[in-house]
């Protein structure tokens, strides 16, 4: 069972709104991630950190900030939600040694957001 | 460029039938495969993870293989359930840097009527 969750589940907001994702981890993994997922489509890859104070962004752009101050806690943040962010947002983490390694990755629930 | 495809789009069987999703990639330097299910609404969950070296891995009724000669990986569900019906996802990662970067492809929603 992986111990990663993210908070809001579903979330309906205004456009203009600003909005801030939360993911935590529970099992001391220093990578970690957020992806982008609309329906029927694959996942890609916005932002990732390595551990604390890293962030880098991913493959696609996106217009939203992260931030590693606790090597628990990865916050992903909107200044100014607009429709076209409407999409599910997945964290996920693993132990440092990467995906070449062989090591899991551990996926939260999602956070569904929708911009009106 | 680095592709990871697979087929169906998409799949209707019954209860207690078998079934086989494909994943062809195209990714280079190999690393592993992994197929990971994606109930709706929820995160995806790993089911299996495949090395070069590997051919067939099994994990309960999930049996993935690999032939990484062709580029090919298959994942069989054995007498399915209604609570397979799931998005299942196949990701290739390459060992072009240590940290390995993954490539995902669309995935197969599987529906298993009763």
């Amino acid at each position: 069972e992986a111990d990663i969750y993210q908070t809001p589940r579903y979330l309906v907001i205004g456009t203009g709104k600003k909005i801030t994702l939360e993911c935590s981890q529970t099992m001391g993994h220093d990578k970690m991630y957020w992806y982008q997922q609309d329906p029927g489509m694959e996942l890609h890859l916005i932002h990732y950190s390595y551990g604390v104070n890293s962030t880098e962004k991913g493959d696609l752009s996106s217009e939203s900030t992260v931030s590693r101050i606790r090597t628990e806690h990865f916050p992903l943040t909107l200044e100014s939600a607009r429709p076209s962010h409407t999409s599910q947002y997945l964290c996920a983490s693993e132990a440092l040694g990467g995906a070449g390694t062989g090591n899991t990755i551990y996926f939260g629930e999602g956070s569904w957001l929708t911009v009106v | 460029k680095n592709q990871v495809e697979q087929s169906p789009q998409s799949l209707i069987i019954l209860e207690g039938k078998n079934c086989t999703l494909q994943c062809n990639y195209t990714v280079s330097p190999f690393s592993n495969l992994r197929w990971y299910k994606q109930d709706t609404g929820r995160g995806p969950v790993s089911l299996t993870i495949m090395t070069f070296s590997e051919n067939t891995k099994s994990n309960g009724r999930y049996t993935a293989t690999l032939d990484a000669d062709t580029k090919q990986s298959s994942l069989h569900i054995t007498a399915s359930q209604l609570s397979d019906s799931a998005s299942y996802i196949c990701v290739v990662i390459d060992r072009g840097s240590t940290l390995g970067r993954l490539y995902f492809g669309r995935g197969t929603q599987l529906t298993v009527w009763p």
